[in-house]
């Protein structure tokens, strides 16, 4: 079946506007993952569902970034006045259940660039 | 807090050979541990995940141990190729976030 999906690709903007990165999770997943990743480094956490509520969003940065699953599938992250520091690859995982058997299986990401 | 370390950041080796990836943590309150791999420009494809209470797993020329008493996992590649050239990740799941380690840059040369 489908894998996970993200779009955009690539998204270009200037700082201080706003964006929106979308994931499509594998169907019939209800945990999904956003992580962060500058070049050279791992992936770094973000926030974690499960359904429609966040499970865990202790690694989102500050109050610029939200993200939102309103219906349990899709997710939307959201970064407000953006920076030049927010510039990396923001990758988006599901899993089948959350649960700490789980394997998770990540989409291709989307490259943010912050001019 | 938990974390992460892969040693080495960058390997080089003839085809054929036989290596070990290494990835060590610090806090042995884990989910699971997960090895990935990624081309360049690329997403993370998952390769092994060994549970907790398991020592090891398996899968063709991939063989991935865990010992959490000492924060270590490896994860072995037998008879290397060239297409095996890629970032190595492992991931060590507390809560099920996964905490990354940076990696290790394989190059198989032919």
């Amino acid at each position: 079946g489908a894998g996970v999906s993200q779009t955009p690709s690539n998204k270009v903007t200037e700082k201080g506007k706003y964006v929106e990165l979308r994931c499509d999770p594998i169907s019939g997943h209800t945990a999904l993952y956003w992580y962060r990743q500058s070049l050279g480094q791992g992936p770094e956490f973000l926030i974690y569902f499960q359904g429609t509520g966040a499970a865990d969003d202790s690694g989102l940065p500050n109050d610029r970034f939200f993200a939102v699953r309103p219906e349990g599938s899709v997710s939307t992250l959201k970064i407000q006045r953006t920076e030049r520091g927010d510039s990396a690859v923001y990758l988006c995982a599901s899993s089948y259940s959350g649960q700490r058997t789980d394997t998770q299986y990540f989409g291709p990401g989307t490259r943010l660039t912050v001019l | 807090k938990q974390e992460v370390t892969q040693i080495p950041a960058a390997l080089s080796v003839p085809e054929g050979e036989n290596l070990v990836l290494n990835c060590s943590f610090t806090d042995s309150a884990i989910y699971n541990l997960q090895w990935f791999r990624q081309d360049p420009g690329k997403g993370l494809t998952s390769l092994l995940l060994i549970q907790s209470s398991q020592r090891e797993q398996t899968s063709g020329r991939l063989n991935a141990s865990l010992d959490k008493s000492s924060g270590r996992s490896t994860l072995y590649i037998a008879a290397s190729q060239p297409g095996d050239s890629a970032t190595y990740l492992c991931a060590a799941n507390q809560g099920g976030k996964l905490i990354f380690g940076q990696g290790t840059e394989l190059s198989v040369k032919p």
